[in-house]
């Protein structure tokens, strides 16, 4: 089993649509974890840090789910802009302030 | 964003040959990454550095070799690159958390 698992995508969906991307990982003991955006050809970018009891900013929502070991990320009003991939990324193991990294889901936001 | 630069950022050489890559930073930050990102493989951790000359192995270390004798700048070493060494390198950086910034990455090819 992977370490940190998403699903590829692509989600290709119409402008002011919502989509929400889900992400499971494997590190019961992870205590840290995020969301990252990275666009094509650029480096990743944090996007948010995701709390236990849920995180908004703005249209972006973040939930985290120990019981299941799964983390969402919800984007209302979907602009053009938000066409990117979208990277689950979850405190690694060993020190270091290591991160683990998924392989991402590639969003498409379509007129 | 974060001050990070990475040199150079496009490079093609050849089989057997040395690399260097050079990260630096102005955020006086003490941790510094380099990663690899392949399609399919997400961000991989290759070498890290938890202060001046400190540095441990990542995922996949073997084949690159690092060094750290100023906080502001890491580098990253390719001894006899091979073609498996074509990926685009990330440098990142952090302090007291896990919270990652990246740099604008480095495209190397090995021919």
């Amino acid at each position: 089993r992977k370490e940190v698992e998403q699903d590829p995508g692509p989600f290709n969906v119409p402008e002011g649509a919502t989509v929400a991307f889900n992400c499971t990982y494997s590190n019961s003991a992870s205590q840290s974890f995020f969301w990252y955006r990275q666009d094509c050809r650029k480096e990743p970018k944090l996007l948010m840090s995701v709390y236990s009891s849920g995180n908004e900013d703005g249209r972006f929502t973040a939930q985290l789910n120990r019981a299941s070991q799964y983390i969402s990320l919800l984007i209302r009003d979907s602009k053009l802009s938000d066409s990117a991939t979208y990277l689950c990324v979850v405190e690694g193991t060993g020190g270091g302030n290591k991160l683990t990294f998924g392989t991402g889901t590639q969003l498409k936001v379509e007129l | 964003d974060a001050g990070i630069t990475q040199s150079p950022r496009h490079k093609v050489t050849e089989t057997g040959t040395p690399v260097t890559l050079r990260c630096h930073q102005t955020e006086n930050h003490r941790y510094m990454y380099w990663y690899r990102q392949d399609p399919g493989h997400g961000l991989r951790l290759i070498h890290y550095s938890y202060g001046v000359k400190d540095t441990d192995k990542g995922e996949v270390s073997d084949g690159y070799s690092v060094s750290r004798s100023k906080t502001e700048d890491f580098l990253l070493t390719l001894e006899s690159a091979t073609s498996s060494q074509t990926s685009v390198y990330f440098c990142a950086i952090s302090e007291n958390s896990y919270e990652q910034y990246f740099g604008p990455g480095t495209r190397l090819t090995v021919t």
